[in-house]
C-alpha cells in the first residue's frame, strides 16, 4: 500500500499569514495518463471532508484562490494564503493512483 | 445541488450484519463511480471500498474484504454497503462519496459493541 506521511503546523497561526502543508508518498502519484493523483481535503470540526484540489494543483468547484497545491512525484504541498478563521481544521492529503486509496494522518490547523 | 444522504447506522453485536444505503441526488447518479470511507472516533479519514459508475468493478480495503459488500441501484440512485461478521475495529462513521470524493455525505454512525 502507498504510505501518505504529513507533516505538522506550528499552530496557530495568525490569521491573515500563510500556512503550508507538506504530504510525501512511499510511491510516485504519476500514472500513466500523465496526471499525479494526489487529492487535498478539509474537515472542519463536526463537518463532512471537503475536497479543495485534486490532481495535485486543481482546485475543485467553489473552493477559493487561496488555496493551491503543488508538487509532483512524491512530494506535494497545499498553501493556504491569508488563512482566515473559517480554515480551522484538519487537513488530509490522499492518492487515488492505485487501490487501495490512502489518506494521510491528517494536519491540524489551528487560527489565532 | 449535490447531496449525499447515508442511513442505516446504529449499534450491532460483534458478528452481527448491518446494511448502509446512501441515498444520492442532484447529479447523474448512474455515470459516477462511488465509494465509501470511515473514520473512526478521533481518528483519521480511512477509505473502505469503492464502486464503477456501473457497478461492474468494485475495490475493498483487506481488513474488510470477505466480509463487507459495495453495490449499487442506478435505477433508485442508491449506494449500499452491506457489512457481515462486523468486529469492534469497525465502529466508525461511514461517508459515501462521490466520484473521485468530489462530495460527501454527512456521515452514519456504526458503534459494534456488546
Amino acid at each position: 500500500d502507498i504510505v501518505m506521511t504529513q507533516g505538522a503546523l506550528p499552530n496557530p497561526v495568525p490569521s491573515g499569514e500563510s500556512a503550508s502543508i507538506t504530504c510525501r508518498s512511499s510511491k510516485s502519484l504519476v500514472y500513466k495518463d500523465g496526471k499525479t493523483y494526489l487529492n487535498w481535503f478539509l474537515q472542519r470540526p463536526g463537518q463532512s471532508p471537503q475536497l479543495l484540489t485534486y490532481w495535485t494543483s486543481t482546485r475543485a468547484s467553489g473552493v477559493s484562490e487561496r488555496f493551491s497545491g503543488s508538487g509532483s512525484g512524491t512530494y506535494f504541498t497545499l498553501k493556504i494564503s491569508r488563512v482566515r478563521a473559517e480554515d480551522a481544521g484538519v487537513y488530509y492529503c490522499q492518492q487515488v493512483r492505485e487501490y487501495p486509496f490512502t489518506f494521510g494522518s491528517g494536519t491540524k490547523l489551528e487560527i489565532k | 445541488e449535490v447531496q449525499l444522504v447515508e442511513s442505516g447506522g446504529g449499534l450491532v453485536q460483534p458478528g452481527r450484519s448491518m446494511k448502509l444505503s446512501c441515498a444520492a441526488s442532484g447529479f447523474t447518479f448512474s455515470s459516477f463511480a462511488m465509494a465509501w470511507v470511515r473514520q473512526a472516533p478521533t481518528k483519521g479519514l480511512e477509505w473502505v471500498a469503492s464502486i464503477s459508475y456501473d457497478g461492474g468493478n468494485t475495490y475493498y480495503r483487506d481488513s474488510v474484504k470477505g466480509r463487507f459488500t459495495i453495490s449499487r441501484d442506478n435505477a433508485k440512485s442508491s449506494l449500499y454497503l452491506q457489512m457481515d461478521s462486523l468486529r469492534s475495529e469497525d465502529t466508525s462513521t461511514y461517508y459515501c462519496a462521490m466520484g473521485w470524493f468530489d462530495y460527501w455525505g454527512q456521515g452514519v454512525m456504526v458503534t459494534v459493541s456488546s
